[in-house]
């Protein structure tokens, strides 16, 4: 079964130093893989994805991942942390195997990013 | 506005009551999801349709919920005989295409609470 973990609840970091999010997945095909963001009182807005090619993704308001497929991982990183960028992050995740189904997005719990001016 | 709306924003409702939720997917979005969002933990998926079939239903949806999207527009989502253990926030989000590949956009959701 697919799924993903974010292993830490909270990231703190100081306004203008660069900003990781982590995320590990597990699959048995390939994955398509996601970030999402939550700022309190809206719904979850689409950051980046990656599907397939460069394994560097660039996406909104100056967010990137890489794709690291030996260590199943799909960090999130900014190179300078705005404090407009706190909110609930989310990987999620979907498995291409034949086997996995229908299902279509599977998130992980979700990382609290405070960036601290 | 022309994003993913979902109707009650909030609803508080006694146990054994039933509830319904509405939402209204962004236009000509041929696939529609359902994904429930307890505090602390990412969101789970309970069902999705494409147009207005539904292709897959969560283990989570037990038989007391039941969704529809009939005319593969707006879809409902009702709870039959609340319990507390349904108190959540329920997301609705669409998507257009066929694959697994384009991001899905959601809805701001229903906050269900039973007392």
């Amino acid at each position: 079964a697919q799924s993903v973990a974010q292993p830490e609840d909270q990231v703190n970091v100081a306004e203008g130093n660069p900003l990781t999010v982590k995320c590990t997945y597990s699959v048995s095909g390939n994955p398509y893989l996601f970030w999402y963001v939550q700022y309190p009182n809206r719904g979850l807005q689409f950051l980046l994805k990656y599907i397939t090619g460069d394994n560097l993704v660039k996406g909104s308001y100056g967010f990137e991942a890489e794709f690291n497929k030996s260590q199943t991982s799909f960090h999130l990183k900014k190179p300078s942390a705005l404090v407009s960028d706190s909110a609930l992050y989310f990987c999620a995740v979907r498995d291409m195997a034949p086997t996995a189904g229908n299902t279509p997005l599977v998130f992980g719990k979700g990382t609290r990013l405070s960036v601290i001016a | 506005d022309t994003g993913v709306s979902q109707n009650p924003r909030h609803k508080i409702t006694k146990r054994g009551q039933n509830v319904t939720f509405r939402c209204d997917p962004i236009s000509e979005h041929n696939r529609l999801y359902w994904y429930r969002q307890t505090l602390g933990q990412g969101p789970e998926f309970l069902t999705y349709f494409q147009n207005e079939a539904q292709l897959e239903k969560s283990r989570l949806l037990s038989d007391r919920f039941s969704a529809e999207r009939p005319k593969g527009s707006f879809s409902t989502l009702e709870i039959q005989r609340t319990e507390q253990g349904d108190s959540a926030m329920y997301l609705c989000a669409s998507s257009l295409g066929r694959g697994y590949y384009t991001e899905a956009f959601f809805g701001q959701g229903t906050r269900l609470t039973v007392v």
